[in-house]
């Protein structure tokens, strides 16, 4: 069936230290790839995405990158800050029935 | 642009009421609506997937005379927790998607106690 899995479930590393956050999907199929970030409480926010079509996307200190064959994808922050500390999921959409399918969450915290 | 409200934003309600969150898309038509449910320290679990006009589409393992989803306009969806136990207290967190872009915006979620 559809799963989404995602690691690791925590991640801690030096502020200014880059931070990677792993996922693989199982529907060859899946064309879209969100990524948010959640603090506690809150709603997730859309942080980058990524399409089927792309390999590589960046936006400032954010980049995710996509292996269709290998049904991999993965977020790196760089020069990581304080208030990059959140829980962060990925997240898939399975085409066939239009769905988004989350992974399990990364809880990431930045050490001053 | 691409606001999605909830309401309420909490509930405190005792076992065996119902309940019901409203979820709206405020500047734009959602033709898809979804409901996750988020227990602590968990990940969002998709309840159901709401299409304007029809039925909405179940997850497995979620009941669907407890959780009546009703998409009636382009704008609006509820949710009715019905009979609602204390195993059922959690983040209800819905989403909007329009039909031009893969990208779903959530509310900002709704906190079911049941007491």
């Amino acid at each position: 069936g559809e799963n989404v899995e995602q690691h690791p479930s925590t991640l801690s590393v030096q502020e200014g230290d880059s931070a990677v956050i792993k996922c693989t999907y199982s529907d060859s199929a899946s064309n879209y790839f969100p990524w948010y970030k959640q603090e506690l409480g809150k709603r997730p926010q859309l942080i980058i995405d990524i399409r089927s079509n792309v390999g590589e996307k960046k936006d400032q200190r954010i980049a995710v990158t996509l292996n269709k064959t290998a049904k991999h994808f993965s977020l790196h922050i760089t020069e990581t800050q304080p208030e990059d500390s959140a829980v962060y999921f990925c997240a898939a959409r399975y085409s066939s029935a239009s769905k988004i399918i989350f992974g399990s969450g990364t809880r990431l915290s930045i050490r001053p | 642009g691409a606001v999605v409200s909830q309401h309420p934003s909490w509930v405190i309600c005792k076992s065996g009421t119902s309940v019901k969150i409203e979820c709206r898309s405020l500047d734009f038509q959602a033709t898809t609506m979804f409901w996750y449910r988020q227990f602590p320290k968990q990940s969002l679990m998709l309840m159901a997937t709401s299409n304007e006009g029809s039925k909405a589409t179940y997850e497995q393992g979620v009941e669907k005379d407890k959780f009546l989803i009703n998409h009636a306009s382009l704008t609006l969806s509820t949710l009715t927790v019905t009979s609602a136990h204390p195993e059922d207290s959690s983040f209800y967190i819905c989403s909007a998607r329009t039909s031009e872009t893969d990208t779903q915006y959530f509310g900002p979620g709704t906190r079911l106690t049941v007491l």
